[in-house]
């Protein structure tokens, strides 16, 4: 498949642990935050947002916590499974455009 | 219900020369972006069209275009190839009405540009 990042930070976890991917993000004015996951050979494929105003919000399996004061987002991933293994991008959005700022992405690989 | 469709999925072409790349969005998106994709610099945005028409333009030289048509299928071009326009090029669509709210872009699987 594709090479999605040759030079990026890479998380090892261990089948069943939770897993926290982190993002430092820059502007302020952003009005969501939005974590993509992207295997090899595909797209991205969204995961879970949360709006600018929200500092927490839980889907399946996964929880995103924002913190402004210090401009960090991250992606917790409970119980992490093989079909987790996939490189993890953090995006911001603006307004009500569909115009995505990436991070530069988390490789996350899970052993047996 | 059919996604993002991305064609061709593979393209060589010679420095020089141009490119024009294609994007299906889902049955009823009228909102399209592009994006490249390189190991260096990491997904970055090229340009989101609405309904015809280019609403942000991403930090890119003229050489990339891009336009939208009424079926709200969308084309990219690249003109004169330089070896840095090597990359995977997304597509991705969402039923963004230009209102307030977030919607889910859904991505293509990309089409990988070769320069030689």
């Amino acid at each position: 498949g594709e090479s999605v990042g040759l030079h990026l930070p890479t998380l090892s976890v261990q089948e069943g642990d939770n897993s926290i991917i982190n993002c430092a993000y820059s502007n302020s004015a952003s009005d969501y935050f939005i974590w993509y996951k992207q295997e090899s050979g595909k797209g991205p494929q969204f995961i879970i947002d949360i709006r600018s105003n929200m500092d927490k919000r839980q889907g399946q399996r996964v929880t995103v916590l924002l913190n402004k004061t210090v401009k960090h987002l991250s992606l917790q991933i409970a119980a992490t499974q093989p079909g987790d293994s996939a490189v993890y991008f953090c995006a911001e959005r603006f307004g009500d455009t569909d115009k995505l700022i990436f991070g530069t992405g988390t490789r996350l690989q899970v052993f047996p | 219900k059919a996604g993002v469709t991305q064609t061709p999925r593979y393209l060589i072409k010679t420095r020089g020369q141009q490119v024009t790349l294609s994007c299906s969005p889902i049955s009823g998106h009228r909102s399209v972006s592009w994006y490249q994709q390189t190991p260096g610099q990491g997904l970055q945005f090229l340009f989101e069209y609405f309904s015809e028409t280019q609403r942000n333009k991403g930090n890119f030289p003229g050489r990339f275009s891009g336009r939208q048509f009424s079926n709200s299928r969308s084309e990219m071009n690249v003109s004169t190839l330089e070896l840095g326009d090597s990359a995977l090029y997304l597509c991705a669509s969402s039923p963004q009405t230009g209102g307030i709210g977030n919607t889910e872009a859904f991505f293509g699987q990309g089409t990988r540009l070769t320069v030689v």
